[in-house]
Formats: structure tokens, sequence, C-alpha cells
């Protein structure tokens, strides 16, 4: 049972538009929620991260909105470049879990110059 | 050395081999993870170690092994593989569970 969904699958965009990553999740335990941007042949690296706490936040042109009601939460690319071209994951966890990650399938983005 | 390095990087084995992936994590953190990436599937995380006692075990057979000598260092050890484990097996580290860093991940093959 996968207890972080997400989608779409795969996004082309092109240079300068908005992608955006959503994710659903049912555990109302979950405390902690991270994205990860994983290029080909890396392993994935944090992006952002958030708390129930707040609403949103950003970090360069990553953003994170988060609807603690409808228990979903969202990844934006501002200004996105082709360098942004890579696998994006969210992903969550409870507190004292010793930071065990539920991931999402992953969203394949695709920036065309 | 920074961050998480992971040894070998790919890695191909018979179902009959007995192999080790090794990961080293140089971030003075006091959590490691295994996790198994496979195509169009989540992260499914294997193992937690936490101050060298492992706290979790998701199910996985036991032909995985981990091993946690010290905080820095973790061991997969593979035995009897299926050609289904072919997968990237990353491994993690953090503070306390937070921000986990991953290494570049071991690209396994099973024939």
């Amino acid at each position: 049972q996968q207890q972080v969904k997400q989608s779409p699958q795969s996004l082309i965009v092109q240079k300068g538009g908005i992608p955006i990553i959503n994710c659903a999740y049912e555990n109302t335990a979950f405390d902690y929620f991270p994205w990860y941007q994983q290029f080909p042949g890396k392993g994935p690296a944090l992006l952002i991260a958030i708390r129930p706490d707040v609403s949103e936040k950003k970090e360069g042109r990553f953003t994170i909105s988060f609807n603690k009601s409808a228990k979903q939460f969202s990844l934006h690319i501002m200004d996105s470049q082709p360098g942004d071209s890579a696998t994006y994951f969210c992903a969550a966890s409870q507190p004292d879990s010793w930071g065990k990650l539920q991931f999402g399938a992953g969203t394949q983005v695709v920036v065309t110059p | 050395e920074t961050g998480v390095t992971q040894t070998p990087r790919h890695l191909v084995m018979g179902m009959t081999n007995k192999k080790s992936l090794k990961c080293e994590q140089h971030l003075g953190h006091n959590a490691m993870y295994w996790y198994k990436q496979s195509a169009k599937k989540p992260l499914e995380l294997m193992f937690v170690y936490s101050l060298e006692e492992r706290v979790e075990n998701n199910s996985v057979p036991s032909r995985f092994s981990p091993e946690c000598p010290n905080s820095s260092h973790l061991f997969l050890h593979l035995h009897t593989l299926q050609p289904e484990d072919s997968a990237l097996y990353l491994c993690a580290s953090s503070h306390g569970g937070w921000e986990q860093f991953f290494g570049p991940g071991t690209r396994l093959t099973v024939l």
C-alpha cells in the first residue's frame, strides 16, 4: 500500500514555465515532507522540506505549498531552466521514526530550451 | 572524500554468488539507511540503523544481510539473489532522522 501518491508521472515544460508536481497522503501522523531531486546516475538530493505548521515555503525558485486539511502538498519550480530536468520525489515521515521516509513514485520533469 | 560514498558503483553477479555493497558517510551522522530503487517504483526503505543498532527491517528477504560496524560504515551482504533483485541500491545517512543525504548508489544486475 503506497502511503504517498505522486502525480503526474512525467511532465514537459518550456524554459520559463512552472512545472507543478502534486502529492497526497493518508497518514495524518506524518509531520515532515521533503522533496528530493535526482539526476541520472546520481542519488537523490534534498531540495526543500516543509512541516505541517506552515502552508508555503520558498527556497530560491522552488516552492512547496501545503494543504493540511486536504492532506496534499505540491512542488512548484518557478522560471524553470533546462538544468532543472530531473526526477523529483516527494516523501513523508512520522515523528520519532528515525527518518523512515515513505516516497512517492517520482515525476520525471523535462524542461525544453 | 565528502558526503556519502558507495562502492562498487556497478556490480554484476550470478544467482549463486556472494558479494557485498559498502557505504561510508563522512558527515558525522548517527543514522544510516539502505534503499532499493527500481524503475517506475517508489524508493523502498530496506534497513535503518541508528547508533549502529538496526531499528527497522522492512520485511526484506534474508538473502540481504546488513551490517553496521560503526556509525560511519554500512554494508549490505548479498547471497543467492534473484534476477528481480536487480536495481539501484542507495545508501543514505542523517542526523537524528532529518535531511537524509544519499550516496550515488550501486547499480546491481543479477544474471
